[in-house]
Parts: structure tokens; sequence; C-alpha cells
């Protein structure tokens, strides 16, 4: 039963595009939303996250949207780079961070 | 600052043998975790401690594996006996306090059940 879904097993845009990676979810108690970056032979690294009581949280070339009522969160990546092909999981967790899951991934290839 | 350390960073071993995995946190860090992913799957927590006592090892397979955190400090994660189904990347991550988004993943241990 996987609670975190991405269903891009892989997504490819050109650089200085937009990349747009989606998330959806199917715990209605899940509270706080993580991504979370990975190159090959390396463990994730935090990325940005946003809290259930925001829509929308904003970090530099990095903004994830929530749409609660869809139960969908996506990560716009504007320029992409080339810096930026990894694999990037989504995950979310409850208020106290307690039922913590990973989504399976999306492997992002930015082409120069 | 040193990153977490994890070793080996490969192993193969044959069904039913035994195997352990060592994860040394960042200095400082009082929550460590243990991760399983899966080829083509994200990490799956298996057991969180805080100091030396666990917190959360709802999804650990106690039949066969067991983890300890001596001194809260370095933590071992073993698995006996393996089956085929364990060949994953076992990450090891640490926080300074018990906040996901303050994880700090080491580069994971791959092992292979033949």
């Amino acid at each position: 039963d996987q609670q975190v879904k991405q269903n891009s097993p892989s997504l490819s845009v050109q650089e200085g595009r937009i990349s747009i990676l989606n998330c959806d979810y199917t715990n209605s108690m899940f509270d706080y939303f993580l991504w979370y970056k990975k190159y090959p032979a390396e463990g994730p690294t935090f990325l940005i996250s946003i809290s259930s009581i925001k829509d929308k949280n904003e970090d530099g070339r990095f903004t994830v949207f929530l749409n609660k009522s869809a139960k969908h969160l996506s990560l716009h990546i504007v320029p992409s780079q080339p810096g930026d092909s990894a694999v990037y999981f989504c995950a979310a967790s409850g208020a106290y961070g307690q039922n913590f899951v990973f989504g399976p991934g999306t492997r992002l290839s930015v082409l120069p | 600052e040193a990153g977490v350390a994890q070793s080996p960073r490969y192993k193969i071993i044959e069904k039913r043998q035994s195997v352990a995995f060592w994860c040394n946190p960042i200095s400082g860090h009082a929550t460590l975790y243990w991760y399983q992913q899966i080829l083509g799957q994200g990490p799956k927590l298996l057991i969180q401690f805080q100091n030396n006592g666990v917190v959360d090892d709802s999804q650990l397979p106690k039949d066969r594996f067991s983890a300890e955190r001596l001194k809260g400090v370095d933590s071992t994660l073993k698995i006996q006996p393996a089956k085929l189904e364990d060949s994953a990347v076992y990450l090891c991550a640490s926080s300074l306090v018990a906040i996901y988004n303050e994880q700090f993943f080491g580069p994971g241990t791959r092992l292979t059940v033949l």
C-alpha cells in the first residue's frame, strides 16, 4: 500500500526550462511534506519542505506547492540546471514526525 | 564537519548468512535512523534511535533484523539470517533533533544476497 506516490519514474527537461515533479499521497493524516534529492552513490539530501498550513514554500530556484484537497504536491525548479539531474524523493509525515514515508522517486535529467 | 560514515560500502553474501553494517553519525547528533532502500523504491525507515533508546522500530523485521546504538553514538544493524529479498541499500542518517528535514544521510551500504 503506497501512501506516497510519484507516478513519473523519470523526467527530462531542457536546461533553463521549468522542471515540475509531482507527488500524490493517500493518508489524510500527513501534515508535513519534504523533498529530497539524491545523486548516485550518495545518500539523499534535504531540499525543501512544507507544512499543511501553507500552500506554497519557496527557496531560491525551488518552490513546493501543496494542494491538500487533492492530496497533491509538486516541486518546481526554475530555471533547471544540469547539476539538478538527480533522483527526487517526495516524503511525508504526521504532525509529530510519525509515520514517515518516502515516495519511490523521480529521476530528473536536465539536458544542456 | 565530518558527515555520516558507513561501512562497508558493499557486501555480497549467500542467503542464510549473517551480515552487519556500521554507522558513525555526525558528532553530537542525538537521533539516528536506519533505512532500507530496495531498487526502484524510496527509502523505508527501519528503526529510529534517540540517544541509545529506540523511538520507532515498527517496520523492522524483528525475526531477522536487529540494531543497537551503544553509548548513544555508533550503531550497528544486523541481519541474521539473510534472505534474497534483503538485497538493498541500507542508509544511515542522523540529526541533532528528531526532525526529518534536518537528517543527514550517509552514502549507504549496498547489500547483495545471492
